[in-house]
């Protein structure tokens, strides 16, 4: 089946260091690729997606590719701030028929300190 | 903000009592999907809704069980709470598209104990 896999966190960066988080998958057909974030006490909320092999998603300085070849959608900052601490999910959506499953890594914890 | 609300917020229940948590969305979107987020495991897909008296299975469906009688509700039922289901339980909703993201609720925390 569909399968996401994150780094394992937690991430501790200095602030203006520069962030990768890796993330790979396993799909069947051409699934789309999310990013979300969660702040403490908060839900998921949608960070950047890509659509289609190549694409490139990017949203407040974040930027993914989907690399159908290596199979990943890593998530790189060029400088992360205080602000950026929080939880990343890497997910994927397919579909097969009607259904719509959207299937979730583990979640990388990101802390940046001052 | 997407217009998605679960209810309770919070909630303690005693080990074997049955508990409801309640989805509500005003978005008209087809898909509802119940997760369950715990330390070291991320999000968990428990059922998910793709239309009304659709669903299907996730991951972790053992103790659990769904009903989507209209569009607007998304219900998860524990049939009898144990400890190991005390967790934070999302909601999240999503129109049809092969590409369209998911917009979550608040979410529910929940202690069995």
């Amino acid at each position: 089946g569909n399968s996401v896999t994150q780094m394992e966190g937690p991430v501790t960066l200095s602030e203006e260091a520069f962030l990768t988080i890796n993330c790979t998958y396993t799909a069947t057909g051409y699934p789309s690729l999310f990013w979300y974030v969660q702040y403490p006490g908060e839900g998921l909320q949608l960070l950047l997606k890509a659509t289609k092999a190549d694409d490139k998603g990017s949203n407040k300085g974040f930027e993914a590719t989907y690399r159908k070849e290596t199979t990943s959608f890593h998530l790189e900052k060029g400088s992360v701030q205080v602000s950026d601490s929080a939880v990343y999910f890497c997910a994927l959506g397919s579909f097969s028929g009607n259904t719509g499953k959207l299937i979730f890594g583990q979640g990388t914890t990101l802390q940046v300190k001052p | 903000d997407a217009g998605i609300t679960q209810s309770p917020r919070h909630k303690v229940t005693e080990t074997g009592t049955p508990v409801t948590l309640r989805c509500h969305q005003t978005e008209n979107h087809r898909y509802m999907y119940w997760y369950r987020q715990d330390p070291g495991h991320g999000l968990r897909l428990i059922h998910y809704s793709y239309g009304v008296k659709d669903t299907d299975k996730g991951e972790v469906s053992d103790g659990y069980s769904v009903s989507r009688s209209k569009t607007e509700d998304f219900l998860l039922t524990l049939e009898s709470a144990t400890s190991s289901q005390t967790s934070v339980y999302f909601c999240a909703i999503r129109k049809l598209g092969a590409n369209t993201e998911a917009f979550f609720g608040q979410g529910t925390r929940l202690t069995v104990v």
